[in-house]
């Protein structure tokens, strides 16, 4: 048991539908995170939320939408996606915005494969 | 730029070997972390640390700051250490969360 708990394991979609990633943290953070991770390519920020408010959007396309409804929740809702968008995403929760002394807790991440 | 290279990229070993995982990194690192991925996908933080050495159980992290050098060291190697450990770099001004991360080393360990 991370604290971090992602739903679904596994997701399988075409490029015309919507699905909904979740993200679960029960460790009191404040901070959470999703990431994207392609094969052979290292762990790739997507948008960190401090306090449920965005604080960071790293150029990710329009057809990924992140919402945080509170500290310990976080969705990241699809749509619309292309064959390339088909890989590991994680979710992480930190403590105070992930300061330098705030290590990231890990979800077991989302399998995504778009078809 | 900031930069996180880690080798091997694959390594396979027989269990009980001493394994030892590279990482160099460009200047300005405030912290350096060191994060397990087993095949599930799920990662879990080994260590963090800034300066020296760090022990848990039958893993071993150091860094050398003036060679901008850390290494991961797992003694007794198990099956079960089989993942890819990835090594990531806090800098300061790297984007709110801060990390650079490199591209993992995948382990394998052989019985």
């Amino acid at each position: 048991e991370t604290g971090v708990t992602q739903t679904p394991r596994h997701l399988v979609m075409g490029m015309t539908n919507k699905k909904s990633l979740k993200c679960e943290q029960h460790l009191g953070h404040n901070a959470m995170y999703w990431y994207k991770q392609s094969a052979k390519k290292p762990l790739e920020l997507m948008f960190v939320y401090n306090f449920k408010e965005q604080t960071e959007n790293n150029s990710v396309p329009s057809r990924f939408s992140p919402e945080c409804p509170n500290s310990s929740h976080l969705f990241l809702h699809l749509h619309t996606l292309q064959p390339e968008d088909s890989a590991l995403y994680l979710c992480a929760s930190s403590h105070q915005g992930g300061g330098p002394n705030s290590p990231l807790h890990f979800g077991n991440g989302t399998r995504l494969t778009v078809t | 730029k900031n930069e996180v290279e880690q080798s091997p990229q694959n390594l396979t070993a027989q269990e009980g070997e001493f394994i030892t995982i590279n990482c160099s990194y460009s200047v300005g690192i405030s912290a350096l972390h060191w994060l397990q991925q087993h095949p599930g996908g799920g990662i879990v933080s080994l260590f963090m640390l800034s300066s020296g050495k760090k022990k848990h159980g039958r893993l071993i992290a150091t860094i050398n700051i003036q060679e901008k050098h850390s290494s991961l060291h797992i003694t007794a190697s198990h099956p079960r250490d089989s993942a890819v450990y990835i090594c990531a770099g806090r800098y300061s001004g790297g984007g709110a969360d801060g990390l650079t991360f490199g591209k993992g080393t995948h382990l394998i360990i052989q019985p």
